[in-house]
Parts: C-alpha cells; sequence; structure tokens
C-alpha cells in the first residue's frame, strides 16, 4: 500500500507562474487537508476537505485553490506562485475529521 | 503569545536516558494529538487523547485537561527517536482545523 503519495516531491517555480500539487490515498479515508511547514512555524492548514464533494477554507488559504476531484484525490493550486510561498507542502488524511491523520511525504517547492 | 506552547525547543540526550517533552495549550480543547517528524521529513501521528493516559511500546503520552497541559515520555531512548516531536490540538467546536506547536527536536546520543 502506498497510503498517501504526493507528487511531485520537488518543484522550482517562478514567480507569476502556475502549477498543481497532487495528493492521491489508498485508504479509502474521507477527509484530506493541506498544509504548509514554514521554518520556524508550526504546520499550518491551507484548505481542508471533510469528505468528498466539500472543501473549506483552513488557517493561511489567501493564494491558493483546492479540488477533491474523487475520495481518493485532493489538489492544490497556486495560480500565480509568490515567493512568500516557498515552503514544504503535506498533505494528510484521515478516515473523519476528528481522527488521526496519515500523512504523505511533502513537497519542497521554492519559488524564485 | 501561541495557542500551543512546547518545552524544551531543543533536547538533547544520552541513549538510554528518560525523556520528557511538554506542551501547554491555551484553548479548550476535544483533543490533543502527538507526531513525529523524522529526519527525512516524513510525519507519522503517535497519539490522539482527550484523557488520561496512553502507551505504545516505549512512548507515554499524558494530558491533563484541567491544567491544559500534556506530556510525552519516551523510556529507554535510543538514537532513532531523534526526531521532532510536535503537540497538536482540535479546539472545542472546530472542524477541520488542528492547531500546531512549533515542535521540540529531539537528539538522542549513542
Amino acid at each position: 500500500n502506498a497510503g498517501v503519495t504526493q507528487t511531485p516531491k520537488f518543484q522550482v517555480l517562478k514567480t507569476g507562474q502556475s502549477m498543481t500539487l497532487q495528493c492521491a490515498q489508498d485508504m479509502n479515508h474521507n477527509s484530506m487537508y493541506w498544509y504548509r511547514q514554514d521554518p520556524g512555524m508550526g504546520l499550518r492548514l491551507i484548505y481542508y476537505s471533510a469528505s468528498e464533494g466539500t472543501t473549506d477554507k483552513g488557517e493561511v488559504p489567501n493564494g491558493y485553490n483546492v479540488s477533491r476531484l474523487n475520495k481518493r484525490e485532493f489538489s492544490l493550486r497556486l495560480e500565480s506562485a509568490a515567493p512568500s510561498q516557498t515552503s514544504v507542502y503535506f498533505c494528510a488524511t484521515s478516515i473523519v475529521l476528528d481522527q488521526p491523520q496519515h500523512f504523505g511525504d511533502g513537497t519542497r517547492l521554492s519559488i524564485l | 503569545k501561541n495557542e500551543v506552547e512546547q518545552s524544551p525547543q531543543n533536547l538533547t540526550a544520552q541513549e538510554g536516558e528518560f525523556i520528557t517533552i511538554n506542551c501547554s495549550y491555551s484553548v479548550g480543547i476535544s483533543a490533543l494529538h502527538w507526531l513525529q517528524q523524522h529526519p527525512g521529513g516524513g510525519i507519522v501521528s503517535l497519539f490522539m487523547l482527550s484523557s488520561g493516559k496512553k502507551k505504545h511500546g516505549r512512548l507515554i503520552a499524558t494530558i491533563n485537561i484541567q491544567e491544559k497541559h500534556s506530556s510525552l515520555h519516551i523510556t529507554a531512548s535510543h538514537p532513532r527517536d531523534s526526531a521532532v516531536y510536535i503537540c497538536a490540538v482540535r479546539s472545542r467546536g472546530s472542524q477541520g482545523n488542528l492547531i500546531f506547536g512549533k515542535g521540540t527536536k529531539l537528539s538522542v546520543k549513542p
């Protein structure tokens, strides 16, 4: 079992470019999340999806959009990347919202 | 003031030592999580608790709801325990949001 798979693992973008981070899970979990992790700060929630067909903003949603494509997949899109979005992005899943989360390996994104 | 504070920020121990990492929070919570982030970056959930104590192998997590405090203990520490340990809380009434501490970096020397 792959668990939670994030692609790509690394990406370098120029300011203003767009890109989509992909997350897929084979755990049959209902809830999915996108976090960013910056040096000296705790993980911060960008968006989450309680179940297929629903998405909600987290703590730091500005500059991002998400799509819950189906139960397995939850993508994060940067429409116009900014240097402030340089970070490590983690996707996570849980059976339902109030349960322990399983994390992907992260995507390291640099924006120049 | 951060809603979730961890102490210490950094901790160095000798193999075999008993280790305690502390987490204090300022909001009413429905659950508290402890997670481990490996040096390679992967994050693993260790415990979720809302009262009392949980044990898994050499790891023990306790929580005191009245004092808004939790501790993670590692008995007979080993170099493979070297990682960042993260405390996170779900505030009462919150749906998706976990509030994370900044983590405690543990290094266990052989």
